[in-house]
């Protein structure tokens, strides 16, 4: 079965730091761009950072450049986002979605995991 | 960066009804424009991509048209199990990706 399951979310202080992690199953994971989406409370889509097959190309969105780092381990199936000086604006639930190579269409989902930034 | 508008935000429809969603950017996108479907507590799922290329495993009742600015997703008969939140999401700026604000379909 084609799967991607997050982990690492939790409470966390303002300023604090978290690393995030996605594990793949059940598709050639290094064949894909990966990303990394998130959804405030109550709130919308919102795209966050995507790395290539090869990690060769990075891109973040404006609200996390500086802050948040992607990165992925293809031996290991699995993708990262470490977020460091968070803010309380970051608090969201985080899902990795699988680039599906047609059109960056997103076609493979996690579950999410909560980020919850407060003191 | 490209915005994407949805109408309605929100509409109520029956089970049956042949519903219509709208989605405008905020400049030509060609048919890099997809379609979303999220239920409560769940993430996302594909239902459409390239503005009309219906997803491996999605009913045909959704389908998708436009190109340039203005897109549909359109549901033929409303079943129960449609009643959710439906997102379009532009790629043509790639790799900055920005969603609509989301549609909420509800039962009437």
């Amino acid at each position: 079965e084609v799967q991607l399951v997050e982990s690492g979310g939790g409470l966390v202080k303002p300023g604090g730091s978290l690393r995030l992690s996605c594990a793949a199953s059940g598709f050639t994971f290094s064949s894909y761009s990966m990303n990394w989406v998130r959804q405030a409370p109550g709130k919308g889509l919102e795209w966050v950072s995507s790395i290539s097959s090869s990690s060769s190309y990075i891109y973040y969105a404006d609200s996390v450049k500086g802050r948040f780092t992607i990165s992925r381990d293809n031996a290991k199936n699995s993708l990262y986002l470490q977020m460091n000086s968070l803010r309380a604006e970051d608090t969201a639930v985080y899902y990795c979605a699988r680039d599906s190579g047609n059109y960056v269409a997103f076609d493979i989902w996690g579950q999410g995991t909560m980020v919850t930034v407060s003191s | 960066d490209i915005q994407m508008t949805q109408s309605p935000s929100s509409l109520s429809a029956s089970v049956g009804d042949r519903v219509t969603i709208t989605c405008r950017a905020s400049q030509s996108i060609s048919s890099y424009l997809n379609w979303y479907q999220q239920k409560p507590g769940k993430a996302p799922k594909l239902l459409i991509y390239a503005a009309s290329s219906l997803q491996s495993g999605v009913p045909s009742r959704f389908s998708g048209s436009g190109s340039g600015t203005d897109f549909t997703l359109t549901i033929s008969s409303l079943q129960p199990e449609d009643f959710a939140t439906y997102y379009c999401q532009q790629s043509y700026s790639t790799p900055t990706i920005t969603f609509g604000q989301g549609t909420r379909l509800e039962i009437k």
